[in-house]
């Protein structure tokens, strides 16, 4: 059970766009369509931006999208706003388990 | 308005053990898979454990397998987390959070504020 590999940071100006990365193995992201997507600002709990891959859950802007690619899934913002600013996770079904990424503290500058 | 309510942390000595508890309300609790999620100060999101809508899939993390038993009593709307022989490593923040299926499968659409788990001596 390993985590999940995401980058540490990752910065944008507003407006601008962002990709967030998360690399596993055949056993979780590139076995399942169960991935998904957190933000969390500090002091708060954890809110999930992407399901299943690709789905976002109402009340989530669609400036926030996620894709998968083999073992690497990832999550685009698009028109970065201050409010993004935050620390991100990804998460995968891995059989019976899930698995974290260890997280990556998006910058908006 | 779904809620889910976290107690039972608080501070416990190496090896000696602590139930949590999560109280849901505002949803069909026995429709859904329920997980415990850690955080430990300062550090990223762990998954600890989860259990299906009827208590027939139960998955636990490699660091929590063997001392950590998750259980829920769909009469209470409850879940819980029985933790044994704990160590300085499991002291973290636990949340309680609601899957968005039945089955385990990691999509984590609520979550409580969480409870504090500090294990020293």
């Amino acid at each position: 059970q390993s985590a999940l590999t995401q980058p540490r940071s990752v910065s944008g100006s507003p407006g601008q766009s962002v990709t967030i990365s998360c690399t596993g193995t055949s056993s979780d992201v590139g076995g399942y369509n169960y991935v998904s997507w957190y933000q969390q600002h500090p002091g708060k709990a954890p809110k999930l931006m992407i399901y299943d891959v690709s789905k976002r859950p109402s009340g989530v802007p669609d400036r926030f999208s996620g894709s998968k690619s083999g073992n690497t899934a990832s999550l685009t913002i698009s028109g970065l706003q201050a409010e993004d600013e935050a620390d991100y996770y990804c998460c995968s079904y891995a059989g019976s388990h899930g698995v974290f990424g260890g997280g990556t503290k998006l910058t908006v500058l | 308005e779904v809620q889910l309510v976290e107690s039972g942390g608080g501070l416990v000595q190496p090896g000696r053990s602590l139930r949590l508890s999560c109280a849901a309300s505002g949803f069909t609790f026995d429709d859904y898979a329920m997980h415990w999620v850690r955080q430990a100060p300062g550090k990223g999101l762990e998954w600890v454990s989860g259990i299906s809508w009827n208590s027939g899939s139960i998955g636990y993390a490699d660091s929590v397998k063997g001392r950590f038993t998750i259980s829920r009593d769909n009469a209470k709307n409850s879940l819980y987390l029985q933790m044994n022989s704990l160590r300085a490593e499991d002291t973290a923040l636990y949340y309680c959070a609601k899957d968005k299926g039945w089955m385990i499968r990691g999509n984590f659409d609520y979550w409580g504020q969480g409870t504090l788990v500090t294990v020293s001596s």
